[in-house]
């Protein structure tokens, strides 16, 4: 059973639309992160936060930006789409700041934009 | 900085095969290592782990040893299924940040 949740599973969308993709958990972790994951399967860190109101860009550099304002909810968005966004999105959460404990991943949001 | 290198794939067996997927690593200090197994149209799950040198972990018939000679993690299934069809990824842990490999594509054949 899923702790944490992305929604939409799917999404199609226009050149030029503002859109956020959600991720909530409800195992009260503190660390959550956004990865995006490339057709060839690499993962690359896009921001990660360490708790409410911390928020720093990862490894790739991405036109998104995201928020912590709660605890459990760490929304993502990109202001204007491209082509170039498309892509699958996976969110990630975790206890242990060293993750010792390993992460738990969302089932992920595969966007299209045309 | 840290680094991990597994096998490229797709790995392509049939079933009541063997698999192996190596993994070795690159890391300062001592962190733990994992194993995540991606299915179709899924996100990543935590398929194993071991947090110092000589630990195994198992799960599902899948084992991997720490071994910190040889900076590896390399995974094993005595008896593969199709329904292991995934991609597997090794993990290192142990900063803030783990990093992980590429990912290596399992296709179990009936």
């Amino acid at each position: 059973e899923a702790d944490i949740y992305q929604t939409p599973r799917y999404l199609v969308i226009g050149t030029g639309k503002k859109i956020t993709l959600e991720c909530s958990q409800t195992m009260g972790h503190d660390k959550m992160y956004w990865y995006q994951q490339d057709p060839g399967m690499e993962l690359h860190l896009i921001h990660y936060s360490y708790g409410v109101n911390s928020t720093e860009k990862g490894d790739l550099s991405s036109e998104s930006t995201v928020s912590r304002i709660r605890t459990e909810h760490f929304p993502l968005t990109l202001e204007s789409a491209r082509p170039s966004h498309t892509s699958q999105y996976l969110c990630a959460s975790s206890l242990d700041g060293r993750v010792y404990d390993g992460y738990t991943f969302g089932s992920g949001t595969r966007l299209t934009v045309v | 900085g840290d680094s991990v290198t597994q096998m490229e794939g797709p790995v392509t067996l049939s079933e009541e095969a063997f698999l192996t997927i190596n993994c070795t690593y690159t890391a300062t200090g001592y962190p733990s290592l994992f194993w995540y197994v991606q299915y179709p149209g899924e996100g990543l799950q935590l398929l194993l782990k071991a947090t110092k040198a000589d630990d195994k972990g198992s799960n599902k018939g899948f084992e991997a040893t720490y071994r910190k000679e040889t900076t590896s993690f390399h995974l094993e299934k005595g008896s593969v299924q199709v329904s292991d069809s995934a991609v597997y990824f090794c993990a290192l842990g142990g900063s803030y940040i783990p990093t992980f490999g590429r990912g290596t594509s399992l296709i179990v054949h009936p």
